[in-house]
């Protein structure tokens, strides 16, 4: 059974840098993209970026485009998603999700990792 | 960027009645559309990929369909499980994904 397990809830000043993880488990993990989604309180959806864990080619949406950096480890089976310069704007809810075979929507989703930025 | 809109923002419908959602694209995405549900306080849940097949698990009650620009997502008979929002995604430029507003479905 696929697992995506999302590490916990992180409070951040602003300014900041918050960086999560998300462990991934119960199929081959170089096989499939890893996406990240923000969605802020009461929200809409909003695509961050991709990783291909096989070489850690990534792809970042517009809007995060330097302010967004997601790795993987092979070793541990773990994505990460890392973002800089936080401000209130960044609080959100963020879920990272395996792409499905054959095509980038998302197949399983994480738990979603619960981001506040404050001063 | 591909900008989706959905409509309507909410609907209300009866227990055993038909909801239909809509989807519509700026541009065309080919089939490249999903569909996602989203209780609160839960992550989304993959229902339709490729605009028309439901993913596994999904009652046969969720139908999608559409290409191109226009989508639609049908609940044929709503049980009360289905209160939820629900997402459309495309898919059909790399990495340029986007997703709609959502559309809020209610139990009347």
């Amino acid at each position: 059974e696929v697992q995506v397990e999302q590490s916990g809830a992180e409070l951040k000043k602003p300014g900041a840098t918050v960086k999560i993880s998300c462990k991934l488990s119960g199929y081959t993990f170089t096989d499939f993209y890893i996406h990240w989604v923000q969605q802020a309180p009461g929200g809409g959806l909003e695509y961050m970026g991709l990783i291909d864990p096989k070489d850690g080619e990534t792809k970042y949406a517009v809007k995060f485009q330097g302010r967004v950096t997601i790795t993987a480890d092979t070793s541990t089976d773990t994505v990460s998603m890392q973002l800089n310069s936080l401000t209130s704007a960044d609080t959100a809810l963020y879920f990272c999700g395996k792409a499905a075979v054959g095509g980038n929507w998302i197949q399983t989703w994480g738990q979603g990792t619960l981001v506040i930025v404050s001063s | 960027e591909i900008l989706l809109t959905q409509s309507p923002a909410t609907l209300s419908v009866s227990p055993g009645e038909r909801a239909t959602l809509s989807c519509r694209a700026s541009q065309s995405v080919s089939g490249n559309l999903a569909w996602y549900q989203q209780k609160p306080g839960q992550a989304p849940r993959l229902l339709i990929y490729g605009s028309s097949t439901r993913a596994t698990g999904i009652p046969a009650r969720f139908s999608g369909r559409g290409s191109e620009t226009e989508f639609t997502l049908t609940i044929s008979s709503l049980q009360s499980e289905d209160s939820a929002i629900y997402f459309c995604q495309q898919y059909e430029y790399w990495a340029r994904f986007t997703f709609g507003p959502g559309t809020k479905v209610e139990i009347k």
